[in-house]
């Protein structure tokens, strides 16, 4: 079983919808990021967040420490949110594991 | 502020070759993390220097080694190169401190890899 678990793999929505990607872990954590891969191999840092729930603009993203979850919420999904979100976690020696991604498609 | 830079974009090489990658992290950061990604495997995790030592590695063959400068900037060398090895190389810098480990990464725009 791996560490970070991502679901779904795949979601395709229509432009407007609300979009949840969620990701669980199972290992102690120190902080958990989401990331944005957009093709061509760009990846920007959304959040990073170690309790409760951040916001930038359309998007949100929330944890529970006690659950070992995490959720990237987007709200009026727009075809440019189309990308690969990734989720991954910080765990005790630094290193960073990662998620394998969820490809969103937001369809106009 | 600059972003993190990589230098080269784009690279082909034959198997047998040996490359060296380049990052400059964003001024003032002295973290400086290397990823391989493949569309198999999905992102990995190379290893991580911060003020010039090596803090975490992970679980690639000697093949890979890296190293960090004084002004942070860091080199990541793949010798003997094999099919396997054609992929994305990410870096990413982060403002961590002795004290401060765990900040947001930034993450430069990849070399690209092929390997003939």
């Amino acid at each position: 079983k791996n560490e970070v678990e991502q679901s779904p793999q795949n979601l395709t929505a229509q432009e407007g919808e609300f979009i949840t990607i969620n990701c669980s872990y199972s290992v102690g954590i120190s902080a958990l990021h989401w990331l944005q891969q957009h093709p061509g191999g760009g990846i920007v840092s959304l959040f990073m967040l170690s309790s409760g729930k951040k916001k930038h603009g359309r998007l949100i993203a929330t944890i529970n420490i006690q659950e070992k979850h995490s959720s990237l919420h987007i709200t009026a999904s727009h075809p440019r949110d189309s990308a690969v979100y990734i989720c991954a976690v910080r765990g005790s020696n630094y290193q960073l594991i990662w998620g394998a991604g969820t490809k969103l498609i937001i369809k106009p | 502020k600059a972003g993190v830079t990589q230098t080269p974009r784009y690279l082909i090489k034959t198997r047998g070759q040996q490359v060296t990658l380049s990052c400059s992290p964003i001024s003032g950061h002295r973290s400086v993390s290397w990823y391989q990604q493949t569309p198999g495997q999905g992102l990995q995790f190379l290893f991580e220097y911060f003020s010039e030592t090596q803090r975490n590695k992970g679980n690639f063959p000697g093949r890979f080694s890296g190293r960090q400068f004084s002004n942070s900037r860091s080199e990541m060398n793949v010798s003997t190169l094999e099919l396997g090895d054609s992929a994305l190389y990410l870096c990413a810098s982060n403002a961590a401190s002795g004290t401060t480990l765990y900040n947001e990464q930034f993450f430069g725009p990849g070399t690209r890899l092929t390997v003939l």
